[in-house]
């Protein structure tokens, strides 16, 4: 069993869609949770992090991680075509510490 | 700020020859990176953790002697492809961390844009 389960997708939305994006895990050494973006062909950005349970606003982002059910999501508001990318969450038992990574799901935003 | 580069973005050779591909961090001197590879439409593998001046940790099932990786200074690491075969083409990442975090506690790494390999 993968340490870190993410459907890959591909998941296709139209524009101004909200977006769901899931990921569960089995180590409950995690305490740092980071979702990345990742265009083809280029190296992962990191969107946001949090540490520990709770939620996390920026914008059109919100991330929520929920360490009872050992389950942390990534939501998109007002989705755009220029978010279309693959979504990564990772984790880390400690600041700065290795990372372990989902699948990566696949998104398109249609316009 | 805390840009990292890789060099070459993209190399073919022969199989059997070695390569090397060089991750610089820019604007910050990175205690640690890591080198990650990536199959088409997988996740990031971690491979090994390099600490400036000191041998890298590597992960379980990746070769040493295959993938070498120097980390001489705080902003250069490497890492050289023995005796490539086509069976290691892939996506090559590598990513620094240090005291350039710009996301408050958290200690984040930066990635690099990533080194295609093919092996033919």
């Amino acid at each position: 069993q993968k340490e870190v389960e993410q459907d890959p997708g591909p998941l296709s939305v139209p524009e101004g869609a909200i977006v769901s994006l899931n990921c569960t895990y089995s180590n409950s050494a995690f305490q740092y949770f980071m979702w990345y973006r990742q265009y083809s062909r280029k190296g992962p950005e990191l969107l946001m992090y949090t540490y520990s349970s709770g939620n996390k606003e920026d914008g059109r982002f919100t991330a929520q991680v929920d360490k009872s059910s050992k389950y942390i999501s990534l939501f998109i508001r007002d989705s755009q075509p220029s978010d279309s990318a693959t979504y990564l969450c990772a984790m880390s038992g400690t600041s700065g510490s290795r990372l372990t990574f989902g699948e990566g799901t696949q998104l398109t935003v249609n316009p | 700020g805390a840009v990292v580069s890789q060099h070459p973005s993209w190399v073919i050779c022969k199989s059997g020859t070695s390569v090397k591909i060089e991750c610089r961090s820019l604007d910050f001197q990175a205690t640690t990176m890591f080198w990650y590879r990536q199959f088409p439409k997988q996740s990031l593998m971690l491979m090994a953790t390099s600490n400036e001046g000191s041998k890298a940790t590597y992960e379980q099932g990746v070769e040493k002697d295959k993938f070498l990786i120097n980390h001489a200074s705080l902003t250069l690491s490497t890492l050289t492809v023995t005796s490539a075969h086509p069976e290691d083409s892939s996506f090559y990442i590598c990513s620094a961390n240090g005291l350039a975090g710009t996301t408050g506690a958290y200690n984040e790494q930066f990635f690099g844009p990533g080194t295609r390999l093919t092996v033919l």
